[in-house]
């Protein structure tokens, strides 16, 4: 049974650039939530995605976007990107009926 | 506004020396309080999940415990392979976001 994977595992970008990430879920999840996870820090709520919907958002500016496709993978997107952009950005996926999310191993996003 | 603490920042124990670490929060209704180890560079590893004071979860060598304003996770005889950062996160009624404390780096010497 395959968890929830994320592509690309590292990546660098430069200051104003754009950079989308992406997720799949765990088998059989339908819902599916962004962290961003500075380092010595605990992971910060992003945004949650259900039936292609963001559902709720965390302290995030609209430079951060998302979307979930009728497979219920998932896309973050992060436009003009900032020095302090820079954490490990974790995709976890649950079912809507249990409260429980389950994560991936996360893409290091590094901004020069 | 809602807050997750945990305590110790940081823990070194010797191989077999048994310690609890602590997560105390502060939320409006509590619906779930979840347990997660990571390791460097990783995401965080599920390990339980505890929903009413007075429950408890074992799982080898790791216990948890809830109370109404904490919650602790016990470690038995630690190796050296549990080493790794424990995270505590709540999630609150009305929302579906966790809120995640700042961990607890576990270094236990052989």
């Amino acid at each position: 049974d395959a968890g929830v994977t994320q592509s690309p595992t590292h990546l660098i970008k430069t200051r104003g650039q754009q950079v989308t990430l992406r997720c799949s879920p765990k088998s059989g999840h339908d819902t599916v939530s962004w962290y961003q996870q500075a380092l010595g820090q605990g992971p910060q709520f992003i945004f949650q995605y259900y039936e292609e919907e963001e559902r709720q958002r965390g302290n995030f500016p609209d430079r951060f976007s998302g979307h979930q496709f009728p497979n219920y993978s998932s896309e973050l997107n992060v436009n003009a990107l900032l020095l302090g952009d820079s954490a490990l950005y974790l995709c976890a996926s649950s079912d809507l009926r249990k409260d429980t999310q389950y994560f991936g191993p996360g893409t290091r996003l590094t901004v020069l | 506004e809602d807050q997750v603490t945990q305590s110790p920042e940081a823990l070194r124990l010797q191989e077999g020396e048994s310690s609890s670490l602590n997560c105390s929060y502060t939320v409006s209704g509590l619906r779930g309080l979840f347990w997660y180890r990571q390791d460097p560079g990783k995401g965080p590893e599920f390990l339980f999940t505890l929903y009413s004071a007075g429950e408890e979860k074992e799982k080898e060598r790791l216990k948890a415990t809830l109370t109404k304003k904490e919650s602790f996770l016990h470690i038995t005889a630690p190796k050296p392979e549990d080493s790794a950062t424990y995270l505590c996160a709540v999630t609150t009624s009305g929302t579906y976001k966790y809120i995640f404390g700042t961990g607890t780096r576990l270094k236990v010497l052989a």
